[in-house]
C-alpha cells in the first residue's frame, strides 16, 4: 500500500533563512511525488512534482524538492524563506503507471517569523 | 474566472438533513474529486469520477453520493447528516494523466449540530 509520512507537525523558520519541509513515501512501484500548499481558509495549491528525470525539481514561489530514491525521500526546500511562505504544506504520492488516487500525508505546518 | 468553484462557501445544518454542495469546474478537466478535511487538517479522497468510471473509498459512508450532471460539475450530496461530518469539503479536478496535478476548489464548510 502507498504511504506519506510527515515527520514534522511543524518548522519555524527565521525569514531570509533556508527551509525544509520533510518527506518520505512508501510505494511498491515507481513513485510520482507532489506538494502542495494551503494558505489558511483557501484550498490546496499545487506546488511542483517529480515523475521522472533530473531529482531536483523546481517549483512555484521559488520552491524546489528533492527527490532520494535510496532513502526514500522528497524533501521540500527554499533557500531563503519569507513570511508570506508561513502555510500548511501536503506531500503526496501516486503510484507511477497506476489510476489510484493520490494520498496525501498528514501536513506540516510552516510558520517563518520575521 | 475561478477555475474550481463551491458552493456554498459555509453550511450549517442539524442532524439527520440532507444536504448538497456544489461544485464545477471551467479547466476542461475530464476527472473531478471529492476530499474531506477534519479538524486536524487530514485530507482523505472520498471519490474520484470522469466520465467512465467513479471510484469510491470504501471507508466512506454510502450516506454520500456524487453526482455528475455534466463533465464541470461534480455535486455531492449527504443524507441523513451526523455530528462526525462536520468539516471541510474540497472538490478538486485534474487532467487525465496528470492526475497527480489537481486543482481545488476553496473548499466547503460544513457544520452539523
Amino acid at each position: 500500500a502507498q504511504s506519506v509520512a510527515q515527520p514534522e507537525d511543524q518548522v519555524n523558520v527565521a525569514e531570509g533563512n533556508p527551509l525544509t519541509v520533510k518527506c518520505t513515501y512508501s510505494v511498491s512501484g515507481n513513485p510520482y511525488l507532489f506538494w502542495y500548499v494551503q494558505y489558511p481558509n483557501r484550498g490546496l495549491q499545487f506546488l511542483l512534482k517529480y515523475i521522472t528525470g533530473d531529482n531536483l525539481v523546481k517549483g512555484s514561489y521559488g520552491f524546489e524538492a528533492e527527490f532520494n530514491k535510496s532513502q526514500t525521500s522528497f524533501h521540500l526546500k527554499k533557500p531563503s524563506a519569507l513570511v508570506s511562505d508561513s502555510a500548511l504544506y501536503f506531500c503526496a504520492v501516486r503510484e507511477g503507471g497506476s489510476q489510484g488516487n493520490l494520498i496525501f500525508g498528514k501536513g506540516t505546518k510552516l510558520s517563518v517569523k520575521p | 474566472d475561478t477555475a474550481v468553484s463551491q458552493t456554498p462557501k459555509y453550511l450549517v445544518t442539524q442532524m439527520g438533513n440532507d444536504k448538497s454542495i456544489k461544485c464545477e469546474q471551467n479547466l476542461g478537466h475530464d476527472t473531478m474529486y471529492w476530499y474531506k478535511q477534519d479538524s486536524k487538517k487530514f485530507l482523505k479522497i472520498m471519490f474520484s469520477y470522469n466520465n467512465k468510471e467513479l471510484i469510491i473509498n470504501e471507508t466512506v459512508p454510502n450516506r454520500f453520493s456524487p453526482k455528475s450532471p455534466d463533465k464541470a460539475h461534480l455535486n455531492l450530496h449527504i443524507n441523513s447528516l451526523e455530528l462526525g461530518d462536520s468539516a471541510v469539503y474540497f472538490c478538486a479536478s485534474s487532467l487525465g494523466g496528470r492526475a497527480g496535478e489537481q486543482y481545488f476548489g476553496p473548499g466547503t464548510r460544513l457544520t452539523v449540530t
